[in-house]
């Protein structure tokens, strides 16, 4: 069972490129989410999805896009990469309701130079 | 944004002691109370969980404390191992909880 599966786990871009996160998981979750996570900053919500064809914005969604066509898949977009952008960005997702534990993949280091 | 406040923000102890870590919340209707487990290079993974019915989890040599009234709850290793350096978070919610906040993290060393 692979769980939450991100690629790639390294990247390392120029100002104003364009990628894209890959996130998938194996576990038939409906709600799935992306974090980024700073130093001294916790892990902030990017954007989230309740189930495929629904999406919405968390905490920080400026410079990111996501859509979810399938259960399975949540991409993040960066459409024009910032330094700002610099971080870790995890994806994570859940079974049912708010009041259940979170599965994390184990994260994309991703480099704005 | 609903407040979650963890602290510390580090915390070294040394093996065999034991160590506690707090979060305190605003919002009356959370009803799920985890920490979560992050080692170097990894995600962050669940360690433990509580619900409001209880005010004390254990397993093995980690309890969890509730504190209903106080809005809090807290985080306790008993015999404290150098494989616990990690860096723990609460993540307090509810079930209709769609935008997560977790605490900032709390950065555990655990030296010889």
């Amino acid at each position: 069972n692979a769980g939450v599966t991100q690629t790639p786990k390294f990247q390392v871009l120029k100002t104003g490129q364009s990628m894209t996160l890959q996130c998938a998981q194996d576990m038939n979750h409906e709600y799935m989410s992306w974090y980024r996570q700073d130093p001294g900053m916790g892990l902030r919500l990017i954007h989230y999805s309740v189930g495929a064809g629904i999406t919405d914005q968390g905490e920080v969604p400026n410079g990111y896009n996501v859509s979810r066509s399938t259960t399975e898949d949540f991409p993040l977009r960066l459409l024009s990469a910032a330094p700002s952008q610099t971080s870790v960005y995890f994806c994570a997702s859940r079974s049912g309701r708010g009041n259940s534990p979170l599965h994390f993949g184990n994260g994309t280091r991703l480099t704005v130079t | 944004q609903q407040q979650v406040k963890q602290s510390p923000q580090s915390l070294i102890v040394q093996k065999g002691g034991i160590s506690i870590i707090n979060c305190a919340y605003e919002n009356t209707a959370f009803d799920y109370f985890p920490w979560y487990q992050q080692f170097p290079g990894k995600g962050p993974a669940l360690l433990i969980a509580i619900r409001p019915d209880v005010s004390e989890k254990k397993e093995g040599r980690f309890t969890i404390s509730f504190n209903k009234s106080a809005k809090q709850f807290s985080l306790h290793i008993m015999d404290s191992q150098p494989g616990d350096s990690a860096t723990y978070f609460c993540a307090p919610s509810g079930a209709g909880s769609y935008q997560l906040t977790f605490g900032k993290g709390t950065k555990l060393s655990v030296i010889p």
